[in-house]
């Protein structure tokens, strides 16, 4: 089975601090991606990577920032957390299929709360 | 630009009964997938059923089909003899690729409970 894991399930931080979520992948996928949760909203894309050290901007990258050094682990780095930053992350990764990326296989989250 | 709209905020259904939840979305694209996802309360999202646009065929997964009608942009999920452990968010999403990036779109979720 994939399994993508995420450093923490929860995580509290102070305003102005810098924040890295990390997630790994164990099934050699070439896509990763990195989304917000917010009720009434959905999943919006803050980043994705389709290689190492490659990376585009998703819907919503503003804040945000990403590092890709090795195939299995991506991560997201708040620069200097704000209030409005607390939310669900997820991760998530998926093959570079023939025809297209496929099938996301996502992490269990990070809750992060931003004081 | 695409979007995908989930006009149901929340649904409940009795065990053993069939529920539908409603999908519609917006591209001008002809080849692109259809996607089912459920986040069960404090777990994982998994992928539930997906759907090639090209292909006219309905998915069906055991208990779960859909009902994917192109011209009408609509991808409606259908859960049959629901079973309790169906309680989740349910997410409708929608992708492309298009010139080696890769288009997401998630819908804003349905929260499906199942009634004993």
């Amino acid at each position: 089975d994939v399994k993508v894991t995420q450093s923490s399930r929860y995580l509290v931080k102070r305003t102005g601090e810098k924040v890295f979520l990390e997630c790994v992948q164990d099934m050699d996928h070439e896509n990763m991606f990195w989304y917000r949760q917010d009720p009434g909203l959905g999943l919006r894309l803050i980043y994705f990577s389709y290689d190492v050290k490659m990376k585009e901007k998703g819907d919503i990258p503003e804040g945000y920032s990403v590092s890709r050094e090795k195939k299995e682990r991506f991560s997201l780095i708040l620069e200097s957390a704000s209030t409005n930053q607390t939310s669900m992350y997820l991760c998530a990764s998926s093959y570079l299929g023939t025809w297209g990326a496929d099938t996301q296989y996502f992490g269990p989250g990070t809750r992060l709360t931003v004081l | 630009a695409q979007t995908v709209t989930q006009s149901q905020p929340e649904m409940s259904v009795q065990e053993a009964e069939t529920v539908t939840l409603s999908c519609t979305y917006d591209t001008s694209e002809n080849n692109y997938y259809l996607f089912w996802y459920k986040q069960p309360p404090s777990r994982q999202m998994i992928l539930v059923i997906r759907q090639e646009a090209y292909k006219q065929q309905n998915a069906t997964e055991n208990r779960f089909s859909v009902n994917f009608q192109k011209a009408a942009k609509s991808f409606s999920l259908k859960i049959s003899d629901s079973q309790l452990g169906d309680t989740a968010m349910y997410f409708c999403a929608f992708m492309k690729q298009s010139s080696g990036t890769y288009k997401y779109i998630f819908g804003t979720g349905t929260r499906l409970k199942v009634l004993a």
